[in-house]
């Protein structure tokens, strides 16, 4: 069964320094999306990524934060100074369509010290 | 604005009985809602979904109910079974991204 691949599963990071998150999508899916979960809390929205471009992001989604498809299977979410309130699961999702249907990865542990 | 929400955080329930699982939302223009699952050290799961045209839709070993009258959508599990100790999401989508609610854990006691 196809299924959403991240790398790596844990991060460890000095606090203002950048880290990339990487994604591979199911092959056929269009659509794209960043989530992250603190410890203990829901997962919450980051953005969603469809014909190559940024189509919603929230308010988490600052200008620290930016997303890339580099090729035809990656896609990254880059954080370019990391902060100790970005440590998180990452989760990465795709989709064959616009609805909620989501296939999630397993997500990055990125922790921030 | 609009949130999702759920009745309990936390349910414990006997193997081979069955489950519910409570949300509330407070969106009325919302069409469509999923349920995901969330087990330890995984990501979210696709469960099932339900469009505010349909009150009820079955899947394997679990029914969505939808109750628009009062915003109230449920998720019972037939049978529950150890592996389905997870934490439970409903989340809705109605034109923008999917938006989860706090969760209910569920534990199995066998």
């Amino acid at each position: 069964e196809p299924e959403v691949t991240q790398t790596p599963s844990h991060q460890v990071t000095q606090m203002g320094q950048e880290v990339i998150l990487r994604c591979v999508p199911i092959s056929n899916h269009l659509y794209f999306y960043w989530y992250r979960q603190i410890l203990g809390q829901k997962v919450e929205f980051l953005v969603s990524f469809y014909n190559n471009e940024i189509s919603e992001k929230s308010e988490i989604f600052d200008d620290q934060f930016s997303v890339e498809r580099p090729d035809g299977s990656n896609f990254t979410l880059k954080i370019r100074s990391t902060k100790l309130e970005d440590s998180a699961m990452y989760f990465c999702a795709s989709g064959g369509t616009g609805s909620g249907k989501l296939f999630f990865g397993s997500g990055t542990q990125l922790s921030v010290l | 604005g609009e949130s999702v929400g759920l009745h309990l955080p936390t349910l414990s329930v006997q193997e081979g009985d069955n489950s519910i699982i409570n949300c509330a939302y407070s969106n009325s223009a919302s069409d469509y809602f999923i349920w995901y699952k969330q087990e330890s050290g995984k990501g979210p799961q696709f469960i099932i979904d339900i469009r505010s045209n349909m009150d009820k839709r079955q899947g394997q070993r679990v029914t969505v109910l939808l109750n628009k009258t009062v915003k109230h959508l449920s998720l019972q599990i037939a049978a529950t079974q150890p592996g389905d100790s997870a934490v439970y999401f409903c989340a809705e989508k109605e034109n923008t991204p999917l938006v989860f609610g706090k969760g209910t854990r569920l534990s199995v006691i066998a």
